[in-house]
Parts: structure tokens; C-alpha cells; sequence
């Protein structure tokens, strides 16, 4: 079946713009989970939802930073103000259920110049 | 937060040689995951073991739950087996920031012909 989906693949865009990134989980997968993987490093944690609702967004590194998942399907991050720091590749994954093995998208590379 | 330790950090195989991964964690877990993080950049599931032996073709893992640590074994190495190599594991539920994945730096694998 397919698999998570994620656009645009790249995203470039200048320094204080708004952008969104798209991701569509495996169908009938209720967790969905944002990650983002900077040069040489493993993915680090942005946010888990289960369902409609952010159960956990503790990774956000701050407020510019907010996502959703209205119809509890398709999630959108959302980055106000970017900053050059920002760049990073983003990552989507979704699970089952919470806790079960997690896949992940092809990613979003997002660059702000 | 748990600590994920992944070593060698580097590796270079000639085709055909075997090898072994390990990762270390500082608590026990709900979930082990090993990925291959290939050229392009996409994350493919290679196991989902948080205990046992599994074993799929070429590859295998052991997770030694009780010990913090799972190895990964490959075998008769390929040049397409070239990439990195990550684990990441999630805490038994106990509230915000549970089932969120916390990855090792990864091992990058070079596999010459």
C-alpha cells in the first residue's frame, strides 16, 4: 500500500517568510508524528499527534512553530518568521496506534536563505 | 531524556564482509527501531524490536533488553547496504513526551566494491 507522503519535497524560501509543509500518514494510522534532521545528525522530535489532538508537542523549539491535523488524516507544520536556522529536512511519520512501529516520508527539505 | 549511543560511528566494508552495529540506551524501552537511511535520504524500517532475535535476509538484530542495548548484524555486505544506520527507541509510556523516537548520531556504512 502507500506509504507516508510528504510536500513539497524542497522548499526554498527567504528568511522571515510563512511556510507550510504537508504530510499524509499510511491510511488508518492514528498516530502521526513531525520530526526534523539537520546535517549529520538523527532526527530530533517536534510533535505527536493521536487522532485530532497534539498530544505532545514538547519538541517545538518555539512559538513560530505550530502544527495540525484537523480530520486527524493530513497533518500541516507550519513556520512563521523563518529563520536561517530553521533549514533542516523535515520528516513525518505515522504509526498504528501510539507506542507501535513508526514510518517514515520521504521528507521535506526546507532551505531559508 | 533516555540516551541513545550508536557505535562505530563510521565504518568502511569491503563487499562481501560482515558486520555488526551496536546501540546502547541509558533506561529501559517500549520500542526499538533500526532504520537505514539511505542516499536520498529516505528512512526504511529495517526491524522493530524491542526484545528477541529477528532476522530478514541478509540482516538481523538482538535486542538484550535487560543488558540497554541491541546489535545488528550484516551479512555478505552489499554496496547498496551503503548509507547510515540509526536506532531509536521510545520510553514505556508515563506521560508528555512518551512514544516520541529518540535516535543515536547513526553509523555511517561504506561498503566498497
Amino acid at each position: 500500500g502507500a506509504g507516508v507522503s510528504q510536500t513539497p519535497s524542497n522548499k526554498v524560501t527567504e528568511k522571515g517568510k510563512y511556510v507550510e509543509l504537508r504530510c499524509d500518514p499510511i491510511s488508518g494510522h492514528t498516530a502521526l508524528y513531525w520530526y526534523r534532521q539537520s546535517l549529520g545528525q538523527g532526527p530530533e522530535f517536534l510533535i505527536y499527534f493521536q487522532g485530532t489532538g497534539a498530544a505532545d508537542d514538547s519538541g517545538l523549539p518555539n512559538d513560530r512553530f505550530f502544527a495540525v491535523r484537523p480530520e486527524g488524516s493530513v497533518s500541516t507544520l507550519k513556520i512563521q518568521r523563518t529563520e536561517r536556522g530553521d533549514s533542516a529536512v523535515y520528516l513525518c511519520a505515522s504509526s498504528p496506534g501510539q507506542g507501535d512501529e513508526q514510518y517514515f516520508g520521504p521528507g521535506t527539505r526546507l532551505t531559508v536563505t | 531524556g533516555i540516551q541513545v549511543e550508536q557505535s562505530p560511528p563510521d565504518l568502511i566494508l569491503q563487499e562481501g564482509a560482515n558486520s555488526t552495529l551496536r546501540c546502547n540506551f541509558s533506561d529501559s524501552v517500549n520500542n526499538l527501531q533500526w532504520f537505514h537511511q539511505n542516499p536520498w535520504g529516505q528512512l526504511i524500517n529495517l526491524f522493530y524490536i524491542p526484545s528477541g532475535t529477528k532476522q530478514n535476509g541478509r540482516l538481523s538484530a538482538t535486542t538484550v533488553a535487560t543488558e540497554r542495548y541491541s546489535l545488528l548484524y550484516i551479512s555478505s555486505s552489499q554496496t547498496t547496504d551503503s548509507g547510515v544506520y540509526f536506532c531509536a527507541v521510545d520510553r514505556p509510556y508515563s506521560g508528555a513526551g512518551s512514544y516520541q523516537l529518540t535516535f543515536g548520531k547513526g553509523t555511517k556504512l561504506s561498503v566498497i566494491p
